[in-house]
């Protein structure tokens, strides 16, 4: 069974320019989640997506941020324009839901984003 | 709000011996979640472990097992037999009622022959 798969793995951008990470969750879990670790700091939660509907972006930093998840596979987060502060690890993990229990979510290798 | 603490950010075992990854948590709700990841060089998030806050006995996979000790709100993960590829950072997570993952900063373990 294949595992959550992003890319790309690394990404190099100028200030200002736009990105857009994709991430491919295991097949059958409805749940998908986006994180994003900064240099030095805490793994933070930014949204996760039950199918196709946002259930819950709270962690999402501002609007230059915008994710989709059509037709409930996989998944984009765009950030547009990007700023420098925006440099970090993103992650993207799944999890599945049986009779109202969510599972453990497994993590993607991540994308490496660097703006200068 | 939740917050997870973990408070060493490096540690050093002896190959085939035991070590213990501290981490304390924080809460009000009485429903929650505990889980262990491990992050090798390579940079993915392997998870190891998951604890419920309402489960009786500690939980245990293979050489992990956690020490989960609810009045003091801590979830300790204990490595048995260290092995080389135990090398990498690790992380403590919490879930309370909704389902995102509040984490630790981490902890980097090295296993040294």
């Amino acid at each position: 069974e294949a595992g959550v798969t992003q890319f790309p793995s690394h990404s190099v951008i100028e200030k200002g320019q736009t990105v857009t990470l994709r991430c491919d969750p295991i097949s059958g879990h409805d749940n998908l989640y986006w994180y994003r670790r900064v240099m030095g700091k805490e793994i933070k939660f930014l949204l996760h997506f039950v199918k196709e509907s946002k259930q819950d972006e709270s962690g999402m930093p501002n609007n230059r941020f915008l994710a989709e998840r059509t037709g409930g596979t996989y998944s984009t987060l765009k950030v547009q324009p990007a700023e420098l502060e925006d440099s970090g690890v993103y992650f993207c993990a799944s999890s599945q839901t049986v009779g109202g229990i969510s599972y453990e979510q497994y993590f993607g290798p991540g994308t490496r984003l660097t703006v200068t | 709000a939740q917050k997870i603490t973990q408070t060493q950010p490096g540690m050093f075992v002896q190959e085939k011996e035991a070590v213990t990854l501290d981490c304390t948590y924080d809460t009000s709700d009485p429903s929650y979640g505990l889980f262990w990841y491990k992050q090798p060089s390579s940079g993915e998030m392997i998870f190891l472990i998951y604890q419920g806050s309402y489960d009786q006995q500690n939980a245990t996979e293979g050489r992990y097992s956690l020490n989960f000790q609810k009045a003091r709100k801590s979830a300790n993960l204990v490595i048995s037999a260290s092995q080389l590829g135990d090398s990498a950072m690790y992380f403590c997570a919490m879930r309370n009622s909704g389902y995102a993952l509040n984490f630790g900063k981490g902890t980097s373990l090295l296993v040294t022959p």
